[in-house]
């Protein structure tokens, strides 16, 4: 697609609730990352997607967040049991080619969850 | 541990000025920083990206320049248009890709 697309824009749920996000990159981009932004912070790194390596999944805060890419293209960010200070945005990016060598990232519109 | 910061936090002035926002890093051994923008409710835009190689980067109104050996970047906004208001954010790229917490940009008209 033209740009990195996210959905949705807005989900509200119910505390314990599971949720999917999902974020179709730009084509032909090889690394896909996920961040948080909560209200007046700054941009927390979640994980990090390159290819068919393995992904850095350093950032996740816990393990009820879980992210998978299938076929090195579209990703989705699970949090499973969601709590109420899961509520932020949630932006994805991509770029060419990670590491080193990469090019200019992109970022999606984001998803903003709130979690009543 | 590489650390970003942005000051100041937050800029007003009048339309029509040219204005400075810095970015200083810790770590000097970057690949690259990138400069974005994010109007409310928005994601981030990319407005410039300097490789490590590279000193300064142009695009119309902007000028974005890289220091390596201090740690340093500054975006230039020459003649300021209120439509310019945002939140400015520099990232640097060395394993990972970290963040300022961003410059809010007002620009009186």
């Amino acid at each position: 697609g033209a740009g990195v697309s996210q959905s949705p824009s807005n989900k509200v749920t119910e505390k314990g609730k599971d949720v999917e996000l999902r974020c179709d990159p730009i084509s032909g981009h090889t690394a896909l990352y996920w961040y948080r932004q909560s209200l007046g912070q700054g941009l927390e790194f979640l994980i990090y997607f390159q290819g068919n390596s393995a992904p850095d999944k350093s950032g996740l805060p816990s393990d009820r967040f879980s992210a998978e890419r299938t076929g090195g293209s579209v990703s989705t960010l699970t949090i499973q049991r969601t709590q109420q200070e899961d509520s932020a945005v949630y932006l994805c990016a991509s770029s060419l080619v990670g590491g080193p060598n990469t090019g200019e990232l992109f970022f999606g519109e984001g998803s903003r969850l709130t979690v009543l | 541990k590489q650390e970003v910061t942005q000051i100041p936090a937050a800029l007003s002035v009048p339309e029509g000025e040219n204005l400075v926002l810095n970015c200083s890093f810790t770590d000097s051994a970057i690949y690259n920083l990138q400069w974005f923008r994010q109007d409310p409710g928005k994601g981030l835009t990319s407005l410039l990206l300097i490789q490590s190689s590279q000193r300064e980067q142009t695009s119309g109104r902007l000028n974005a320049s890289l220091d390596k050996s201090s740690g340093r970047s500054t975006l230039y906004i020459a003649a300021s248009q209120p439509g310019d208001s945002a939140t400015y954010l520099c990232a640097v790229r060395d394993d990972k890709i970290i963040f300022g917490k961003g410059t809010r940009l007002h620009i009186l008209p």
